[in-house]
């Protein structure tokens, strides 16, 4: 079975200061992994993804992630953060070559910018 | 490209009170699942369907949780009798078969309390 822990429940953070958002993960097999973000009474989106190949990856809006399979960790980073950041931020797994199985979460990451 | 849609956002019942939750996925999507987030939680699956099969409910409550999936299109998910402790937010993802990972996509969710 595949677990996630994301130790920080909430993240103060002043704007324009940057962010670190912590993931690990915990798997027998390979896994893929992910970033999904939740706005204040929406659903979850799709932040960003490592499926294979370079293990940094990078969203549109600034935010990137590294995959280091040594640690099992898939830390979230942004370099400034702005007030329009301030969501909860979900680290997720999912079997590597199990079809389209169901996501494994963390127990998400508040992140609040302070003005 | 219209995403997942689902009904109600919000429902309010009294315990032993039957429930329903619909959701219609975006078109062309094979897989579906049922995800039961609790508060300060991450999402669970509940249960996942292929087309109309369901091909992993081990974590669905079937002594008062059902599903279908008619058509292998649109699901509803009931709750008969409804119980404290199912107050949580029901969300509904789709993917799409085509792809060698799972890519989910997430619907608003239905917003569930129980009195």
């Amino acid at each position: 079975a595949q677990s996630v822990t994301q130790l920080d429940s909430q993240v103060p953070v002043f704007e324009e200061a940057p962010v670190e958002l912590r993931c690990n993960y915990s798997s027998s097999v390979s896994v893929y992994l992910f970033w999904y973000v939740q706005y204040p009474n929406q659903g979850l989106q799709l932040l960003l993804k490592y499926l294979s190949g370079s293990t940094l990856v990078e969203s549109i809006n600034g935010f990137e992630a590294e995959f280091n399979k040594s640690q099992t960790s898939f830390h979230l980073r942004k370099p400034s953060v702005h007030i329009s950041d301030t969501a909860e931020y979900f680290c997720a797994v999912s079997r590597k070559n199990f079809g389209n199985e169901k996501l494994t979460f963390g127990t998400g990451t508040r992140l609040t910018i302070i003005p | 490209e219209a995403g997942v849609v689902q009904s109600p956002r919000y429902k309010i019942i009294e315990k032993k009170q039957p429930v329903a939750f619909w959701c219609n996925p975006i078109s062309g999507h094979n897989t579906l699942y049922w995800y039961r987030q609790n508060l300060g939680q991450g999402p669970e699956l509940l249960i996942r369907y292929e087309n109309e099969e369901a091909v992993d409910d081990s974590q669905l409550p079937k002594d008062r949780f059902s599903a279908e999936r008619l058509k292998g299109v649109d699901s509803t998910l009931k709750i008969q009798p409804a119980e404290l402790g199912d107050s949580a937010v029901y969300l509904c993802a789709s993917s799409s078969s085509s792809g060698s990972f799972g890519e989910q996509f997430f619907g608003p969710g239905t917003r569930l309390t129980v009195l």
